[in-house]
């Protein structure tokens, strides 16, 4: 079966510090992979999308970035934090072909102090 | 612009059924889904409907389909404390080429169960 993990589960950063946040998939091969952000106001907005090794489609201009360094592996990262990347971060995977659904993983709550 | 809608809070006593409606944007879209998120959680894939179904259940979840006003419903049965949740509902994204990789989520309904 497959799995998805998130680390860390939660992060305290102060402002201007960089980020790293890690996601990898278990069980499964060439997933495409997302990165979202919820804010307390609960709505998800799409970050970062992944069709494929090295292949990053990013969704809304920030001073986020995103690698895909192996296949299962998706990384999101920042230079300077800023106060309003603070939120709730989540890992989503789904097979290259199928009906569409993600699944994601647990989720890091990053907050900017 | 692509929005898919959703109430905001829905309170119910344990034992009533709970309804939560979604209304989707895409007349397009082949399939679409509900996810549940406890609080601190990710999201968990509930149930999806294939677009030309008109009703799905699934033990105490039935979702129904209604194409013509885009409306897309899930109702619990015997709602239970563990319930209490944000429930989302999502359309896979349609352009021009068909279907995309992508979802679009609704913002999400807050379900509250009163013992």
């Amino acid at each position: 079966s497959q799995t998805i993990h998130q680390w860390p589960a939660t992060l305290v950063q102060p402002v201007g510090s960089p980020l790293s946040l890690e996601c990898t998939v278990e069980g499964t091969s060439n997933p495409n992979l997302y990165w979202y952000r919820q804010a307390a106001g609960r709505g998800l907005q799409l970050l970062f999308y992944s069709v494929g090794i090295g292949q990053i489609s990013s969704e809304v201009p920030q001073n986020l970035s995103a690698s895909r360094p192996q296949d299962r592996q998706f990384i999101l990262s920042s230079k300077k934090l800023l106060l309003s990347d603070s939120g709730f971060y989540l890992c989503a995977w789904r097979p290259g072909l199928g009906r569409g659904e993600q699944f994601f993983g647990p989720g890091t709550r990053l907050t900017v102090l | 612009g692509e929005d898919v809608e959703q109430s905001l809070f829905l309170s119910v006593r344990e034992g009533d059924s709970s309804v939560i409606n979604c209304t989707y944007t895409d007349s397009s879209s082949t399939y679409l889904y509900w996810y549940k998120q406890e609080p601190g959680a990710g999201l968990q894939l509930l149930t999806y409907i294939f677009s030309n179904m008109d009703m799905k259940q699934d033990q105490r979840l039935t979702v129904l389909l209604n194409k013509k006003d885009k409306h897309l419903s899930l109702r619990i049965a015997d709602t239970q404390t563990g319930d209490s949740a944000i429930y989302f509902c999502a359309e896979k994204a349609m352009n021009y080429g068909g279907a995309t990789n992508k979802l679009i989520f609704g913002t999400g309904t807050l379900l509250a169960v009163q013992p």
